[in-house]
Protein backbone atom coordinates (compact mmCIF):
# COMPACT_ATOMS: atom_id res chain seq x y z
CA UNK A 1 0.00 0.00 0.00
CA UNK A 2 1.81 3.21 -0.81
CA UNK A 3 2.48 5.66 2.26
CA UNK A 4 3.81 9.03 3.26
CA UNK A 5 7.49 8.74 4.44
CA UNK A 6 8.81 11.16 6.04
CA UNK A 7 12.64 11.70 7.29
CA UNK A 8 14.35 11.83 9.68
CA UNK A 9 12.03 10.50 12.38
CA UNK A 10 13.79 12.43 15.35
CA UNK A 11 15.67 15.18 14.70
CA UNK A 12 17.48 17.16 17.78
CA UNK A 13 18.68 20.91 16.51
CA UNK A 14 20.20 23.97 18.38
CA UNK A 15 18.10 26.69 18.86
CA UNK A 16 18.85 29.56 16.10
CA UNK A 17 20.20 26.55 13.15
CA UNK A 18 18.27 25.55 10.29
CA UNK A 19 16.43 22.49 9.91
CA UNK A 20 14.65 21.11 6.52
CA UNK A 21 11.96 18.04 7.45
CA UNK A 22 11.83 15.63 4.29
CA UNK A 23 8.55 14.24 3.41
CA UNK A 24 7.98 11.69 0.04
CA UNK A 25 4.15 12.07 -0.64
CA UNK A 26 2.51 9.39 -2.45
CA UNK A 27 3.07 9.54 -5.83
CA UNK A 28 -0.27 10.40 -7.68
CA UNK A 29 -1.23 13.13 -5.47
CA UNK A 30 -1.33 16.71 -5.94
CA UNK A 31 -1.61 18.11 -3.07
CA UNK A 32 0.52 18.49 0.12
CA UNK A 33 0.56 19.82 3.16
CA UNK A 34 2.50 20.48 6.47
CA UNK A 35 1.03 19.89 10.33
CA UNK A 36 2.51 20.30 13.97
CA UNK A 37 1.45 18.70 16.78
CA UNK A 38 3.03 20.35 20.22
CA UNK A 39 3.64 17.99 22.97
CA UNK A 40 -0.34 17.51 24.26
CA UNK A 41 -1.51 19.22 21.86
CA UNK A 42 -3.90 19.20 19.00
CA UNK A 43 -2.97 18.74 15.19
CA UNK A 44 -2.20 22.07 13.79
CA UNK A 45 -2.27 23.26 10.09
CA UNK A 46 0.54 25.13 9.05
CA UNK A 47 0.57 25.16 4.87
CA UNK A 48 -1.02 23.43 1.57
CA UNK A 49 1.01 23.30 -1.22
CA UNK A 50 -0.68 22.85 -5.22
CA UNK A 51 0.44 22.99 -8.49
CA UNK A 52 4.04 24.34 -7.23
CA UNK A 53 2.80 26.91 -5.02
CA UNK A 54 1.53 27.74 -1.66
CA UNK A 55 -2.15 27.42 -1.71
CA UNK A 56 -3.06 28.22 1.88
CA UNK A 57 -0.78 29.05 4.73
CA UNK A 58 -2.00 29.46 8.26
CA UNK A 59 -0.71 31.81 11.02
CA UNK A 60 2.10 29.97 12.74
CA UNK A 61 4.07 29.73 8.79
CA UNK A 62 5.79 32.98 9.42
CA UNK A 63 8.72 34.20 7.72
CA UNK A 64 10.98 31.82 9.13
CA UNK A 65 8.95 28.67 7.71
CA UNK A 66 9.75 27.63 3.57
CA UNK A 67 8.70 24.87 1.66
CA UNK A 68 9.54 23.83 -1.63
CA UNK A 69 9.27 20.68 -3.74
CA UNK A 70 12.86 20.42 -5.51
CA UNK A 71 12.47 17.48 -7.72
CA UNK A 72 8.89 16.47 -8.42
CA UNK A 73 9.14 13.51 -5.58
CA UNK A 74 10.52 15.05 -2.39
CA UNK A 75 8.21 17.70 -0.54
CA UNK A 76 10.15 19.86 2.19
CA UNK A 77 9.46 22.05 5.12
CA UNK A 78 12.60 24.51 6.09
CA UNK A 79 12.44 26.08 9.46
CA UNK A 80 15.36 28.47 8.97
CA UNK A 81 16.06 30.07 12.63
CA UNK A 82 14.49 27.48 14.80
CA UNK A 83 13.60 28.21 18.66
CA UNK A 84 12.65 26.30 21.74
CA UNK A 85 8.58 27.03 20.63
CA UNK A 86 9.42 25.07 17.10
CA UNK A 87 9.85 21.15 19.03
CA UNK A 88 6.76 19.47 18.07
CA UNK A 89 5.57 16.70 15.96
CA UNK A 90 5.77 17.48 12.32
CA UNK A 91 3.83 15.53 10.08
CA UNK A 92 3.54 15.75 6.33
CA UNK A 93 0.57 14.91 4.63
CA UNK A 94 -1.18 14.43 1.07
CA UNK A 95 -4.34 14.12 -1.08
CA UNK A 96 -4.89 13.04 -4.52
CA UNK A 97 -7.60 15.73 -4.67
CA UNK A 98 -8.49 18.33 -2.23
CA UNK A 99 -11.69 16.74 -1.33
CA UNK A 100 -10.55 13.53 -0.99
CA UNK A 101 -8.54 12.37 2.57
CA UNK A 102 -5.38 13.30 3.33
CA UNK A 103 -2.91 10.60 4.33
CA UNK A 104 -0.18 11.25 7.15
CA UNK A 105 3.48 10.35 7.03
CA UNK A 106 5.08 9.01 10.88
CA UNK A 107 5.99 12.45 11.60
CA UNK A 108 9.02 13.72 12.27
CA UNK A 109 9.90 14.81 16.19
CA UNK A 110 11.85 18.06 16.10
CA UNK A 111 13.37 18.84 19.46
CA UNK A 112 15.34 22.27 19.62
CA UNK A 113 17.61 22.50 22.40
CA UNK B 1 -13.91 23.32 9.23
CA UNK B 2 -13.86 26.27 11.07
CA UNK B 3 -13.61 24.91 14.57
CA UNK B 4 -13.81 21.54 15.77
CA UNK B 5 -14.73 20.79 19.43
CA UNK B 6 -14.23 17.56 21.44
CA UNK B 7 -15.72 18.08 24.53
CA UNK B 8 -14.43 14.86 26.20
CA UNK B 9 -10.75 15.11 26.94
CA UNK B 10 -11.07 11.25 28.27
CA UNK B 11 -13.32 8.62 28.06
CA UNK B 12 -12.75 4.68 28.99
CA UNK B 13 -14.51 1.70 27.84
CA UNK B 14 -14.17 -2.49 29.12
CA UNK B 15 -12.70 -4.83 26.58
CA UNK B 16 -15.54 -6.02 24.21
CA UNK B 17 -17.74 -3.14 25.20
CA UNK B 18 -18.94 -0.06 23.05
CA UNK B 19 -17.71 3.62 23.20
CA UNK B 20 -18.65 6.78 21.76
CA UNK B 21 -16.75 9.60 21.22
CA UNK B 22 -18.39 12.88 20.21
CA UNK B 23 -17.36 15.81 17.87
CA UNK B 24 -19.04 18.71 16.85
CA UNK B 25 -17.81 21.35 14.36
CA UNK B 26 -18.47 24.69 12.62
CA UNK B 27 -17.77 25.46 9.16
CA UNK B 28 -19.10 27.71 6.74
CA UNK B 29 -18.07 25.39 3.60
CA UNK B 30 -20.88 23.82 1.88
CA UNK B 31 -18.33 20.77 0.43
CA UNK B 32 -16.38 19.36 3.13
CA UNK B 33 -15.08 15.72 4.93
CA UNK B 34 -15.19 14.74 8.44
CA UNK B 35 -12.51 12.35 9.77
CA UNK B 36 -11.56 10.11 12.92
CA UNK B 37 -7.94 10.41 13.04
CA UNK B 38 -6.23 7.52 15.89
CA UNK B 39 -3.23 8.54 17.43
CA UNK B 40 -1.26 5.56 19.52
CA UNK B 41 2.23 6.22 21.32
CA UNK B 42 4.14 6.13 18.56
CA UNK B 43 2.03 9.61 17.31
CA UNK B 44 1.51 8.57 13.70
CA UNK B 45 -1.84 9.50 12.70
CA UNK B 46 -3.70 6.84 11.73
CA UNK B 47 -7.12 7.39 9.39
CA UNK B 48 -9.92 5.53 11.01
CA UNK B 49 -12.68 6.98 9.02
CA UNK B 50 -13.88 9.55 6.76
CA UNK B 51 -17.84 10.66 6.35
CA UNK B 52 -18.50 12.90 2.56
CA UNK B 53 -20.84 15.63 4.09
CA UNK B 54 -22.91 15.52 1.06
CA UNK B 55 -23.70 11.48 1.95
CA UNK B 56 -26.48 11.23 4.32
CA UNK B 57 -25.71 7.67 5.04
CA UNK B 58 -23.19 7.66 7.79
CA UNK B 59 -20.21 5.58 6.83
CA UNK B 60 -19.12 2.45 8.68
CA UNK B 61 -15.90 0.53 8.61
CA UNK B 62 -15.40 -2.76 10.55
CA UNK B 63 -16.24 -1.95 14.46
CA UNK B 64 -16.06 1.54 13.98
CA UNK B 65 -18.97 3.72 12.81
CA UNK B 66 -20.06 7.24 12.68
CA UNK B 67 -23.10 9.28 13.75
CA UNK B 68 -23.11 11.96 11.31
CA UNK B 69 -25.77 14.72 12.24
CA UNK B 70 -25.21 17.21 9.57
CA UNK B 71 -28.47 19.62 11.21
CA UNK B 72 -26.54 19.57 14.50
CA UNK B 73 -23.28 19.75 12.92
CA UNK B 74 -22.88 16.67 14.68
CA UNK B 75 -19.78 13.47 13.82
CA UNK B 76 -19.77 10.85 16.81
CA UNK B 77 -17.47 7.90 16.61
CA UNK B 78 -18.71 4.77 18.00
CA UNK B 79 -16.63 1.79 19.16
CA UNK B 80 -17.86 -1.50 18.90
CA UNK B 81 -16.10 -4.62 20.66
CA UNK B 82 -13.64 -2.12 21.86
CA UNK B 83 -10.45 -4.04 21.81
CA UNK B 84 -7.45 -3.49 23.85
CA UNK B 85 -5.44 -1.95 20.93
CA UNK B 86 -8.03 0.38 20.55
CA UNK B 87 -6.85 2.43 23.32
CA UNK B 88 -5.50 5.44 21.69
CA UNK B 89 -5.80 9.58 21.33
CA UNK B 90 -8.91 10.05 18.87
CA UNK B 91 -8.94 12.97 16.60
CA UNK B 92 -12.01 13.90 14.90
CA UNK B 93 -10.93 16.80 12.05
CA UNK B 94 -13.11 18.33 8.77
CA UNK B 95 -12.39 20.76 5.89
CA UNK B 96 -12.72 20.78 2.52
CA UNK B 97 -8.72 21.30 1.95
CA UNK B 98 -7.14 21.93 4.93
CA UNK B 99 -7.77 19.87 8.17
CA UNK B 100 -9.18 21.71 10.94
CA UNK B 101 -8.74 18.81 14.27
CA UNK B 102 -10.23 18.90 17.81
CA UNK B 103 -8.21 18.47 20.80
CA UNK B 104 -8.84 14.95 20.97
CA UNK B 105 -9.84 12.46 23.23
CA UNK B 106 -7.69 9.71 25.28
CA UNK B 107 -9.67 6.34 24.98
CA UNK B 108 -8.59 3.74 27.79
CA UNK B 109 -9.63 0.38 27.30
CA UNK B 110 -9.65 -1.81 30.30
CA UNK B 111 -9.08 -5.29 30.26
Amino acid sequence: EPEVTQTPSHQVTQMGQEVILRCVPISNHLYFYWYRQILGQKVEFLVSFYNNEISEKSEIFDDQFSVERPDGSNFTLKIRSTKLEDSAMYFCASSQDRLLEAFFGQGTRLTVV
Amino acid sequence: AQTVTQSQPEMSVQEAETVTLSCTYDTSESDYYLFWYKQPPSRQMILVIRQEAYKQQNATENRFSVNFQKAAKSFSLKISDSQLGDAAMYFCAGGSEKLVFGKGTKLTVNP
